[in-house]
């Protein structure tokens, strides 16, 4: 079974400084990870995946992410946040096959971390 | 550009009243899936269709029913709601049910039982 932990559910910073999300998971397969945003009031976006190949994986809205094989994880980063970036952001993970042989894209997802960006 | 649809966007049921959230895509995908989000819970996967004419539990199925309409329609249905199903409802599609297929959610049911 896998099990995704958000290390921080709340992170306010001020505008124009880094920002580091953190994601933990645990899987006793392969996987794919996803980090997803959420605007007040939205549904959720797809910020970026890693499916394979290099580690770092850029998204949308000059977000990065570097998948950590040895350490389970998968953070989010962004190198100087704007006022737009407040949301809600949820990590997700998904096995490469799913149980039986199949794969039917089940996402297991963080509990979610609000990141609040300051004036 | 519609997307992924959600109605109705917000609703107030008694405990024991029925209901049908309606979700709806225009993406010609084949896989559809029901989430339900809770404070500090993430999303969870209610029920999952991969293609018309199937559907699978998913995580939390206890306590509603889902119906694939044809492939752009996807329901799930409260058959006696209960105060603990309170919580948002989010509907999402992926061109197939592959784990690498991007999810496209929609706006979300907020519902509450009372």
């Amino acid at each position: 079974a896998q099990s995704v932990t958000q290390l921080d559910s709340q992170v306010p910073v001020f505008e124009e400084a880094p920002v580091e999300l953190r994601c933990n998971y645990s899987s006793s397969v392969s996987v794919y990870l996803f980090w997803y945003v959420q605007y007040p009031n939205q549904g959720l976006q797809l910020l970026l995946k890693y499916l394979s190949g290099s580690t770092l994986v850029k998204g949308i809205n000059g977000f990065e992410a570097e998948f950590n094989k040895s350490q389970t994880s998968f953070h989010l980063r962004k190198p100087s946040v704007h006022i737009s970036d407040t949301a809600e952001y949820f990590c997700a993970v998904s096995d490469k096959m799913g149980a039986g042989g199949t794969s039917y894209g089940k996402l297991t997802f963080g509990q979610g971390t609000i990141l609040t960006v300051h004036p | 550009n519609a997307g992924v649809t959600q109605t109705p966007k917000f609703q107030v049921l008694k405990t024991g009243q029925s209901m049908t959230l309606q979700c709806a895509q225009d993406m010609n995908h084949n896989s559809m899936y029901w989430y339900r989000q809770d404070p500090g819970m993430g999303l969870r996967l209610i029920y999952y269709s991969a293609s018309e004419g199937t559907t699978d539990k998913g995580e939390v199925p206890n306590g509603y029913n889902v119906s694939r309409l044809n492939k752009r329609e996807f329901s799930l249905r409260l058959e006696s709601a209960a105060p603990s199903q309170t919580s948002v409802y989010f509907c999402a599609s992926s061109l197939l049910a592959g784990p690498s297929y991007e999810q496209y959610f929609g706006p979300g049911t907020r519902l509450t039982v009372t």
